[in-house]
């Protein structure tokens, strides 16, 4: 079964950090590239970052660069999110997904995990 | 502020027709295929339509897509119950490199 497992959110003080983490099955996981997509508390989905099969492209919404950081370990079958100088309007719940690439965007994010909420308040 | 324009809700009475419009322009719809997404209460999302107007395997032909220039549809067709949920219209956009989403639409089953 093809699936995406998402862990390591909680509760965290603003300017704090936590680390994200995805874990695939069911699939070849080094042949996709990846995405973490989040929703905020009654809001609709919002794009964080993707990365290349081989780590090589990475790219972020304009609101966390310079704040997160998305890494995978092929070997592993893993996708990361470190997030650090975390804000109130962080607090959402973030998804990993199975990303097409830019290039074959038309395929869509066809495979998403379950979530994990991460909470960022004092 | 979505790059990319939904209506914030839809209503119609079961067994009828829905469509649900989604507006971007020439860096993203307008370039690049709309996908869309399904996400039920309380559930993670689910790619519904791919490629302007593909259904992945398993999905229910009730459901169908269009694009046309800068603009996209979804329509869903014979409504049910559980058709209740809310539907989020996608797309890479070349100028900014991310991909983008709607705002979402509330879909309620009179």
């Amino acid at each position: 079964e093809v699936q995406l497992v998402e862990s390591g959110g909680g509760l965290v003080q603003p300017g704090g950090s936590l680390r994200l983490s995805c874990a695939a099955s069911g699939f070849t996981f080094s042949s996709y590239w990846m995405s973490w997509v989040r929703q905020a508390p009654g809001k609709g989905l919002e794009w964080v970052a993707n990365i290349k099969q081989d780590g090589s492209e990475k790219y972020y919404v304009d609101s966390v660069k310079g704040r997160f950081t998305i890494s995978r370990d092929n070997a592993k079958n893993s996708l990361y999110l470190q997030m650090n100088s975390l804000r109130a309007e962080d607090t959402a719940v973030y998804y990993c997904a199975r990303d097409p690439s830019p290039a074959a965007s038309y395929y869509g994010m066809d495979v998403w995990g379950q979530g994990t909420t991460v909470t960022v308040s004092s | 502020q979505s790059v990319l324009t939904q209506p914030p809700s839809v209503s119609e009475a079961p067994r009828q027709r829905v469509t649900i419009s989604c507006s971007g322009s020439s860096s993203n719809i307008g370039n690049n295929a709309v996908n869309w997404y399904q996400q039920l209460p309380g559930k993670a999302p689910k790619l519904l339509i791919y490629y302007d107007d593909l259904l992945p395997s398993g999905v229910s032909d009730r459901f169908s897509g269009s694009k046309s220039g800068t603009s996209a549809s979804l329509a869903i067709s014979g409504l049910q119950s559980e058709d209740e949920a809310d539907y989020y219209c996608a797309a890479w956009d070349d100028s900014l490199n991310d991909w983008v989403f709607g705002g979402g639409t509330k879909l309620t089953v009179l």
